[in-house]
């Protein structure tokens, strides 16, 4: 149990090009939904947490006009980067968690970011 | 001072060995506590909760120390397959979770 979906694995693309990743919880309802970003060797960074039908709460200096996020339902939450550019290369994963902050996050596979 | 901290490492031991873990957390009302595991270039995956009675699963045994302020991870009997970063979770009652930035282990033959 406790599947989380997320596409695509792998993008390249061009500098100014804007990026969607989808996150899904296949087998549960996700009451909260989080972003986070991972640079290489580095820990994971939390960029945003969001709670279905809900505008996201960003972290310190994550711009929410460059990092769309949208959680329309209890299973999909998508990350939309606009307009990328090669400093926002990384690896980006998401969580979902159904309940309260005392269960665990269940993480998707990870999306690797690459612009040229 | 950061929220969750852990020993880089690398840990580096052969197979059969025994190896801990510690993370320490800042923040005394956090509620949650949890193992994940982090392949090279992969997701984290939940290795166990820990729970206040300390809990096993296993060979991994994790246990929470509120007084002291940390968490810990053991396992025995190390296998090659646990080779990996293993990242502690510290959830507040706000919603949020904090991760460490993770200890390498090195299990080697």
């Amino acid at each position: 149990g406790a599947v989380v979906s997320q596409h695509p694995s792998w993008v390249i693309c061009k500098s100014g090009t804007s990026v969607k990743i989808e996150c899904r919880s296949l087998d549960f309802q996700a009451t909260t939904m989080f972003w986070y970003r991972q640079f290489p060797k580095q820990s994971l960074m939390l960029m945003a947490t969001s709670n279905e039908g809900s505008k996201a709460t960003y972290e310190q200096g994550v711009e929410k006009d460059k990092f769309l996020i949208n959680h329309a339902s209890l299973t999909l939450s998508t990350l939309t980067v606009t307009s990328a550019h090669p400093e926002d290369s990384s690896f980006y994963i998401c969580s979902a968690r159904f309940g309260l902050s005392n269960q665990p996050q269940h993480f998707g596979d990870g999306t690797r970011l690459s612009i040229l | 001072r950061k929220e969750v901290e852990q020993d880089p490492g690398p840990f580096n031991v052969p197979e059969g060995a025994t190896v801990a873990f510690n993370c320490t957390y800042s923040n005394s009302a956090s509620q949650s506590f949890f193992w994940y595991r982090q392949d090279c270039r992969k997701e984290p995956k939940l290795l166990m909760s820990v729970y206040s009675s300390g809990n096993e699963d296993g060979r991994f045994t994790a246990q929470l120390n509120r007084a002291s302020q940390y968490i810990s991870l053991l396992i025995r009997d190390s296998k090659l397959s646990d080779s990996a970063t293993y990242l502690c979770a510290v959830g507040d009652n706000f919603n949020k979770f904090y991760f460490g930035s993770g200890t390498k282990l090195n299990v080697k033959p």
